[in-house]
């Protein structure tokens, strides 16, 4: 049974440039959050795709953005890097919209993304 | 504004012993907590959660308490092991009116149990 996976898990872009990251959520789940995890920091919510419809967004600006196959893949994409978008892309699988009574969320080891 | 705090960045214990991870929240309208552990190179995974109708919740070594008027909770492992070694988030949710995976993660605290 394949968990969360994520591709790729290492990048470096420069300042300025565009980046997509990828993840496949974990076999029988449909929906898929996204998450940014800072040095030091814990993750925070970017958003949450369910039925390829962004249904809830965090605190990030317009250059996040994203994207749900009909697969229930996803896609990150992050437009004119800054330095500060330095950080672990973490994404979480789920059934449904709604948060499952067990409190689980699947993540995947992420994808490290160096901007400099 | 920091909604879940973990004030304790590390914490070293000996192995056998107890192992307790403190964690604060400030808005009132959480009504789900979880933890969960990170090992380097991998993502989180949940450890155990609690519902705030309940002051406990017990799986295994693992145990979480929660302190509503005092918006606290913590989660105790006993006897830890060496293989628990990791960082531990906490994280809160607002689960019947929110109805979303929009976790609120605090910063971590990274437990070293010694053999």
């Amino acid at each position: 049974d394949a968990g969360v996976t994520q591709s790729p898990t290492h990048l470096i872009k420069t300042r300025g440039q565009q980046v997509t990251l990828r993840c496949s959520p974990k076999s029988g789940h449909d929906t898929v959050s996204w998450y940014q995890q800072a040095l030091g920091q814990g993750p925070q919510f970017i958003f949450q795709y369910y039925e390829e419809e962004e249904r809830q967004r965090g605190n990030f600006p317009d250059r996040f953005s994203g994207h749900q196959f009909p697969n229930y893949s996803s896609e990150l994409n992050v437009n004119a890097l800054l330095l500060g978008d330095s950080a672990l892309y973490l994404c979480a699988s789920s059934l449904g919209q709604g948060f499952s009574n067990t409190g689980e969320l699947f993540f995947g080891e992420g994808s490290r993304l160096t901007v400099l | 504004d920091q909604q879940v705090k973990q004030n304790s960045p590390s914490l070293s214990v000996q192995e056998g012993r107890i192992s307790i991870l403190n964690c604060d929240y400030t808005n009132s309208m959480f009504d789900y907590f979880l933890w969960y552990k990170k090992y380097p190179a991998e993502g989180p995974t949940f450890l155990i959660s609690i519902s705030s109708i309940k002051d406990k919740n017990e799986d295994g070594r693992f145990t979480v308490f929660l302190n509503k008027s005092a918006k606290h909770l913590s989660l105790h492992i006993v006897p830890s092991q060496p293989g628990d070694s990791a960082v531990y988030f906490c994280a809160a949710i607002r689960l019947y009116g929110g109805a979303t995976n929009k976790l609120i993660f605090g910063t971590g605290t990274l437990l070293a149990v010694q053999p």
